[in-house]
């Protein structure tokens, strides 16, 4: 299996542009999950899916991040309009069930910055 | 999520073994044991997980004391490909990962 896949890796915008972060999970995975990394706030997880529907968003930090699962295949995370402190690396992850052991396998992540 | 304790940084010598440790005085009984580590410029991987005995895979051992307020991942003999950030995460139930700040280990050669 190729693992999560994450595009584009890096990406460079100016203050005020529509961002659009892009997530394949693991075949057969039921969990995504996106988080966020920064120096300040280490990881923290953004919102997660549970086959395709949103669980839990109250990680999102405000009404300019949304984030989609149209198909089991396929996640996107968007910032509009990006700010300069959403600079940061977005990772997306997937795992199998929901049960307390189950691990996260998590992409390459992609690197944002905002000027 | 129950809170984790973790030393900031660590160092050690290529292949002598590492034992990486964490506190988690408010564990509850349903709490397994978790370590994700992140390689530089990488995303976490998972490392290994536990509930209450020791555990071993090809990666690394967890020693869980006997009261589970604490735990020490072990890594039998350190390369420098396991110089990363160590985090000790407990879970519950949730899905979701709590992250701390982890333990940055570093490897001389």
């Amino acid at each position: 299996d190729a693992g999560v896949i994450q595009s584009p890796r890096h990406e460079v915008t100016e203050m005020g542009q529509e961002v659009t972060l892009r997530c394949k999970p693991i075949s057969g995975h039921d969990y995504l999950f996106w988080y966020r990394q920064t120096m300040m706030r280490g990881l923290e997880l953004l919102i997660y899916f549970n086959n395709n529907v949103p669980i839990d968003d109250s990680g999102m930090p405000e009404d300019r991040f949304s984030a989609k699962m149209p198909n089991a295949s396929f996640s996107t995370l968007k910032i509009q309009p990006s700010e300069p402190r959403d600079s940061a690396v977005y990772f997306c992850a997937s795992s199998f069930g929901g049960g307390p052991t189950d691990t996260q396998y998590f992409g390459p992540g992609t690197r944002l910055t905002v000027l | 999520d129950a809170k984790t304790t973790q030393p900031n940084s660590m160092e050690s010598n290529e292949e002598e073994p590492v034992h990486l440790p964490c506190n988690h005085s408010t564990i509850s009984g349903t709490d397994y044991i978790h370590w994700y580590r992140q390689l530089p410029s990488q995303g976490p991987e998972y490392v290994i997980h536990g509930l209450t005995s020791n555990v071993n895979n090809r990666m690394a051992s967890l020693a869980i004391a006997e009261d589970r307020k604490s735990s020490t991942l072990i890594l039998h003999r350190a390369t420098l490909r396991d110089a990363a950030v160590y985090y000790c995460i407990l879970r519950r139930g949730a899905q979701k990962l709590v992250f701390g700040q982890g333990t940055r280990l570093t490897i001389n050669p």
